[in-house]
């Protein structure tokens, strides 16, 4: 079993919808979470970290459920610009990195 | 956010020769870098792990006499691909993070071509 696992998607959906999207991970004891965005042959980066009592960042609200070992961001109002690859890291109890494989997002007009 | 650059942002180089890649934090002091490898429509693979003045880590499977790291600085990480062959053409990114706890922010990345 893959320490992160996403769905690779893509999730193609319209302006203005609302879309969402979940990472699982393996080790309970994982430490960390975080939310990339990666662009077509681009570097990833950061979107947004995941805390214990959910956060929102404008459009975006990421949240994490220990008792079932998942993140999810959610995104409202989808824009254009919102198209991406959208990757969850995970940090184990020994600090090391996990990224999932990326979940890919088109949004169409 | 902290800033961390890439050089060059792209190779093309003959099959057998060596290519170095840097790795600069510029506004923050990295105590740990990371290198990633990335495929066409693959998700990022770590290579290894390097902390400020000892050797790296490396990924199973990963070949620390081909691919050599140097971490001789809080701000320079260095990759070396020694005797690049094709299959070696890829993505190749490296982050930095202050702790190896602390959030990476990724460079722009480095796309190597071996012909």
């Amino acid at each position: 079993r893959k320490e992160v696992e996403q769905d690779p998607g893509p999730f193609n959906v319209p302006e203005g919808a609302t879309v969402a999207f979940n990472c699982t991970y393996s080790n309970s004891a994982s430490q960390s979470f975080f939310w990339y965005r990666q662009d077509c042959r681009k570097e990833p980066k950061l979107l947004m970290s995941v805390y214990s009592s959910g956060n929102e960042d404008g459009r975006f609200t990421a949240q994490l459920n220990r008792a079932s070992q998942y993140i999810s961001l959610l995104i409202r109002d989808s824009k254009l610009s919102d198209s991406a690859t959208y990757l969850c890291v995970v940090i184990d109890n020994f600090n090391k990195f996990y990224f999932g494989s990326g979940t890919k997002l088109n949004v169409k007009p | 956010g902290a800033v961390v650059s890439q050089h060059p942002s792209r190779v093309i180089c003959k099959s057998g020769t060596s290519v170095k890649i840097e790795c600069r934090s510029l506004d923050f002091q990295a105590t740990t870098m990371f290198w990633y490898r990335q495929f066409p429509k693959q998700s990022l693979m770590l290579m290894a792990t390097s902390n400020e003045g000892s050797k790296a880590t490396y990924e199973q499977g990963v070949e620390k006499d081909k691919f050599l790291i140097n971490h001789a600085s809080l701000t320079l990480s260095t990759l070396t691909v020694t005797s690049a062959h094709p299959e070696d053409s890829s993505f190749y990114i490296c982050s930095a993070a202050g702790t190896i706890t602390d959030t990476q922010y990724f460079g722009p990345g480095t796309r190597l071509t071996v012909l």
